[in-house]
């Protein structure tokens, strides 16, 4: 099976802290794509790769920034943590010609 | 640009009831249309699809039909069970999208009642 893990459930952090959100797919999926949820929004598309390297803005990039340095790996980062970014996280993955998108559990993230 | 639309939720139902979620769409060209189903504390995963016009996507009792005339992709099930208690997502991939993009609805909050 296809399994693609976050690294925290839950995380608290203050404003201005520099917060790193980490993701990791098992399956070598070429795609990758961090997503935040909030309620009455649905899913909303931060950032996505398309390979190692390589990344493109999503819809609301604004006080985001991502690390793709390896294949399996996609790394999230809130430069400058703000509590307008408390919000649910979520990551997945898709193989090049395969659409199915394969999610991780979620982090809640906190920022007080 | 592509979008998404779902009907308002919370649905509360009873157990055994008719269950419909209505999703409709914007999209250029003809895209492939998604419902995802995200159960408390756990991330999303692949409920159904339908590639292209006409397609009917099943899957664990939930059907959904790819209508291009009225751009709707409605997901039903005959008779809910307290386990389908979710939020359901109506999502659609556009053609020719880099990376594999999928563009979601608001969500649909699914409370099913014994």
């Amino acid at each position: 099976d296809v399994k693609v893990t976050q690294s925290s459930r839950y995380l608290v952090k203050r404003t201005g802290e520099k917060v790193f959100l980490e993701c990791v797919q098992d399956m070598d999926h070429e795609n990758m794509f961090w997503y935040r949820q909030d309620p009455g929004l649905g899913l909303r598309l931060i950032y996505f790769s398309y390979d190692v390297k390589m990344k493109e803005k999503g819809d609301i990039p604004e006080g985001y920034s991502v690390s793709r340095e390896k294949k399996e790996r996609f790394s999230l980062i809130l430069e400058s943590a703000s509590t307008n970014q408390t919000s649910m996280y979520l990551c997945a993955s898709t193989e090049g010609r395969n659409t199915e998108a394969f999610f991780g559990q979620g982090t809640r993230l906190t920022v007080v | 640009g592509n979008s998404v639309t779902q009907m308002e939720g919370p649905v509360t139902l009873s157990e055994e009831a008719f269950l419909t979620i209505n999703c409709t769409y914007t999209a250029t060209g003809y895209p492939s249309l998604f419902w995802y189903v995200q159960y408390p504390g756990e991330g999303l995963q692949l409920l159904l699809k339908a590639t292209k016009a006409d397609d009917k996507g099943s899957n664990k009792g939930f059907e959904a039909t790819y209508r291009k005339e009225t751009t709707s992709f409605h997901l039903e099930k005959g008779s809910v069970q307290v386990s389908d208690s979710a939020v359901y997502f109506c999502a659609l991939k556009a053609r020719g999208t880099s990376g594999s993009r999928l563009t979601f609805g608001e969500g649909t909050q699914l409370t099913v009642n014994p």
